[in-house]
């Protein structure tokens, strides 16, 4: 588990607006992945997940995809609401390690 | 669900003293913990994982003598930060896991210690 400390990339977005994060993985042998938000001074927090037998996962107004073929991970929120406000980690674990890798994060700042 | 408790949420140090970070799982048992470092507006940073029982595995260029890592209990783990400097400013955060259905792995964070030493 190796996480790469470079700066945040951020989103800007309406309230109301759907938001998208996207995350490229590395691994193609990562078989199961996680999205956490991190609001400012807390640990992350456990928003929706996936395992590689699907490509699509719908939670309450998030929806994760997940695209192997390419590597790619997207989290979809509806509805955008100023308590989205935070910073969004996707995480890939493979079954050769548990041990979560993390991509380096999106700050998403929503606008009321 | 899975709750997983850190302590202390904020601590200030002087230089050269240690100072002790506390993760427990409040309702499950872990059977790994780990150990991240995160720098502002950056990713997290794995600094060791630790089972139960056994020597924590620390990452390439993490010092294990200078972040000590106690994994006494299937509940608890605990980081010390040894002789304190200011580079070691940081938020700290903790992750305890436990196997799933069909071996998938849930992991839960605490809420961070954020350390300053002056």
């Amino acid at each position: 588990g190796e996480s790469v400390g470079l700066h945040l990339p951020t989103l800007s977005v309406q309230e109301g607006d759907n938001s998208i994060i996207n995350c490229a993985y590395s691994n193609s042998a990562s078989d199961y992945f996680i999205w956490y938000k991190q609001e400012s001074g807390k640990g992350p927090q456990f928003i929706i997940d996936i395992r590689s037998n699907m490509d699509k996962r719908q939670g309450q107004r998030v929806t994760v995809l997940l695209n192997k073929t390419v590597k790619h991970l997207s989290l979809q929120i509806a509805a955008t609401q100023p308590g989205d406000s935070a910073v969004y980690f996707c995480a890939e674990i493979s079954g050769g390690s548990y041990i979560p890798t993390f991509g380096r994060g999106t700050s998403l700042i929503v606008h009321p | 669900g899975a709750v997983v408790s850190q302590h202390p949420s904020r601590v200030i140090c002087k230089s050269g003293t240690s100072v002790k970070i506390e993760c427990r799982s409040l309702d499950f048992q872990a059977t790994t913990m780990f150990w991240y470092r995160q720098f502002p507006k950056q990713s997290l940073m794995l600094m060791a994982t630790s089972n139960e029982g056994s020597k924590a595995t620390y990452e390439q260029g993490v010092e294990k003598d200078k972040f000590l890592i106690n994994h006494a209990s299937l509940t608890l783990s605990t980081l010390t930060v040894t002789s304190a400097h200011p580079e070691d400013s940081s938020f700290y955060i903790c992750s305890a896991s436990a196997m799933k259905q069909r071996g998938y792995y849930g992991y839960t964070f605490g809420s961070g210690t954020r350390l300053t030493v002056v």
